[in-house]
């Protein structure tokens, strides 16, 4: 049962055109992420949040940005997108500071981009 | 370069015998480590961790050791069940970061009945 909410699910869109991935938690998470996976490879941090109006890159290096204007909402955005983005898009948030707090994750969004 | 590393992409196991999922790792300054479990089409979940100041974890089938001195951990599922067939991933945290999992790149877990 997800209390992290992504849209779309699935996504087929042209070169070129302007994408948001939305992501919301129902769970009070101030701390929120974006990961990225190919198939058969490891999940890359792309973005972070640890609250309202802070937003982080992450690990790998990424052409999207995001916003943190509520604690519940941190949607991902590609200005146009390429066939290089063409992955699997997982957001997650988590509760506490501190080591002992594991990621929930949403079910992810499947992008191709033709 | 990984540094956490799953070497094994897939396990196949018969139902009620004991699944071993295997772990390695190259940054010493980790000291906090997860397992998830993700099934297809969904997002990964949380399934069971272990701080590096503890050598083993157990929830109900799932167990974890670490061997720090190794830089290796492992899961035990014991008794397997066809259910528990999913891709599981490792990760690891640093010490002092708020957040940021280090990925392996998983292992795929068959579970034949």
């Amino acid at each position: 049962e997800a209390d992290i909410y992504q849209t779309p699910r699935y996504l087929v869109i042209g070169t070129g055109k302007k994408i948001t991935l939305e992501c919301s938690q129902t769970m009070g998470h101030d701390k929120m992420y974006w990961y990225q996976q190919d198939p058969g490879m490891e999940l890359h941090l792309i973005h972070y949040s640890y609250g309202v109006n802070s937003t982080e890159k992450g690990d790998l290096s990424s052409e999207s940005t995001v916003s943190r204007i509520r604690t519940e909402h941190f949607p991902l955005t590609l200005e146009s997108a390429r066939p290089s983005h063409t992955s699997q898009y997982l957001c997650a948030s988590s509760a506490r500071e501190g080591w002992d707090s594991p990621l929930h994750f949403g079910n992810g969004t499947r992008l191709t981009v033709t | 370069d990984q540094q956490v590393k799953q070497n094994s992409p897939s396990l196949s196991v018969q139902e009620g015998r004991i699944s071993i999922l295997n772990c390695d790792y190259t940054n010493s300054m980790f000291d906090y480590f997860l397992w998830y479990k993700k099934y297809p089409a969904e997002g990964p979940t949380f399934l069971i961790s272990i701080s590096s100041i503890k050598d083993k974890n157990e929830d109900g089938r799932f167990t974890v050791f670490l061997n720090k001195s190794a830089k290796h951990l492992s899961l035990h599922i014991v008794p397997s069940q066809p259910g528990d067939s999913a891709v599981y991933f490792c990760a690891a945290r640093r010490g002092g970061s708020q957040g940021n999992l280090i990925f392996g790149k998983g292992t795929k877990l068959s579970v034949k009945p």
